[in-house]
């Protein structure tokens, strides 16, 4: 079954404790992404990677990091978290074609508490 | 200004109405568009890609106007199932997605 996986769905932790959040898919997808959504504020981008060893910056990088080192893998990394880093993450998928990003498959999400 | 607009909302429409979604996007190198689902706080969906020619899907039709750079999302005889929030997505290299809109469909 083609599917993104992430892992954990639920986190709670404390403030500056680094924390990686998986994200994992098996349909041989390009494109990879990390969104964080807040009530009101709708999905943001905070990193992207269009293949391998290729990572470019969304529009909430900060206090993030991400890494491709294989096609099937795009793990994010908070390496201080803060409260205000408190959010619903959702890591997607798609394939590229000339006419530039397809469809995003999303993983189920995961929802992380900073205290 | 926002890179991608939605219309604000909420929708509260009756079943069988018609309700139609507008998104305007900065970005006149955007290459894709998308219109997805999304139901309460679970992972988006595709909805539908939206095309220069414009494409319909059943009771949904999407449109996209690149002179004037708009998409829009039209529901026909609204079901109580409709009822979610509809998110427009710009793709230029990175993807930009609307605030989104909640339409509640009601009996």
């Amino acid at each position: 079954e083609a599917q993104v996986t992430q892992n954990p769905r639920y986190l709670i932790t404390v403030t500056g404790k680094k924390l990686t959040v998986t994200c994992s898919q098996n349909m041989n997808h390009e494109y990879m992404s990390w969104y964080r959504q807040d009530p009101g504020l709708g999905l943001r981008q905070i990193y992207y990677s269009m293949n391998v060893e290729v990572t470019d910056k969304g529009d909430v990088p900060e206090g993030y990091k991400v890494s491709r080192k294989e096609k099937r893998n795009f793990p994010l990394i908070l390496e201080s978290p803060s409260p205000n880093q408190t959010s619903l993450y959702f890591c997607a998928s798609s394939s590229i074609s000339p006419t530039g990003t397809g469809e995003q498959y999303f993983g189920p999400g995961t929802r992380l508490t900073v205290t | 200004r926002k890179e991608v607009e939605q219309d604000p909302g909420p929708f509260n429409v009756p079943e069988g109405a018609t309700v139609a979604f507008n998104c305007t996007y900065s970005n006149s190198a955007s290459q894709s568009f998308f219109w997805y689902r999304q139901d309460c706080r679970k992972e988006p969906k595709l909805l539908m890609s939206v095309y220069s020619s414009g494409n319909e899907d059943g009771r949904f039709t999407a449109q996209l106007n690149r002179a004037s750079q708009y998409i829009s999302l039209l529901i026909r005889d609204s079901k109580l199932s409709d009822s979610a929030t509809y998110l427009c997505v710009v793709n230029a290299g990175k993807s930009t997605f609307g605030d989104g809109t909640t339409l509640t469909v009601k009996p």
